[in-house]
């Protein structure tokens, strides 16, 4: 079965580095999304993409976070100058396009752990 | 704005028990989809039901089950006899459609534990 996939699983970084967050989507899938998770809290939207732009960004997605889609199957966040409130579980997911029940079900990644020293 | 509420933030019970999970929504949208997602200690989320807001049925699958009720806006999800693997956290969601492409509002999130 398809998956999405992400990496590193864990990632260590020092304040004020930039790191950058892989994800690889399911292939025939063209709506992308990054949502972080806190230790110890819900799960919250950080950005959405389709058609090689962001079709929609929360409050926490400022200037130092940026998402891009690099070739044909890969899916990239980066954090520009990481801070220690950065720490968080960082999941992919990503979804059909289209009509019908199918394309409103997202496919999560298994998450990237960073950890900013 | 769209809400999730979770207003069990831990839950703990017997193997073999009966367990309910609340959860609570507000939205405007007429038209919206409602999930369930799993959170194991390895931290992954797994999917385990989507609902749209035109199926009000509710739904069985094994030893889980959904109360999908329109009218009190809730999307309640039981465990029938518990055990040790379903301790996990389990967190709602509801999704909001903006251009075609998703945002899922997530709630804050229940911590299941099963005790032996």
């Amino acid at each position: 079965e398809p998956e999405v996939t992400q990496t590193p699983s864990h990632q260590v970084t020092q304040m004020g580095q930039e790191v950058i967050l892989r994800c690889v989507p399911i292939s025939n899938h063209l709506y992308f999304y990054w949502y972080r998770q806190i230790l110890g809290q819900k799960v919250e939207f950080l950005v959405s993409f389709y058609n090689n732009e962001i079709s929609e960004k929360s409050e926490i997605f400022d200037d130092q976070f940026s998402v891009e889609r690099p070739d044909g199957s890969n899916f990239t966040l980066k954090i520009r100058s990481t801070k220690l409130e950065d720490s968080a579980m960082y999941f992919c997911a990503s979804s059909e396009f289209g009509l019908g029940d199918k394309s409103y079900e997202q496919y999560f990644g298994p998450g990237t752990r960073l950890t900013v020293t | 704005a769209q809400k999730v509420t979770q207003a069990q933030t831990e839950i703990s019970v017997v193997e073999k028990e009966d367990v309910t999970l609340d959860c609570v929504y507000e939205t405007r949208d007429t038209t919206y989809y409602l999930f369930w997602y799993k959170q194991p200690p390895s931290g992954e989320l797994v999917f385990l039901i989507r609902r749209n807001s035109f199926d009000e049925q509710n739904e069985i699958s094994g030893r889980y089950s959904w109360n999908f009720q329109k009218s009190t806006s809730s999307f309640n999800f039981t465990i029938t006899a518990s055990q040790v693997v379903d301790s996990a956290v389990y967190f709602c969601a509801l999704s909001e459609v903006l251009r075609g492409a998703q945002k899922l509002v997530f709630g804050q999130g229940t911590r299941l534990t099963i005790n032996p």
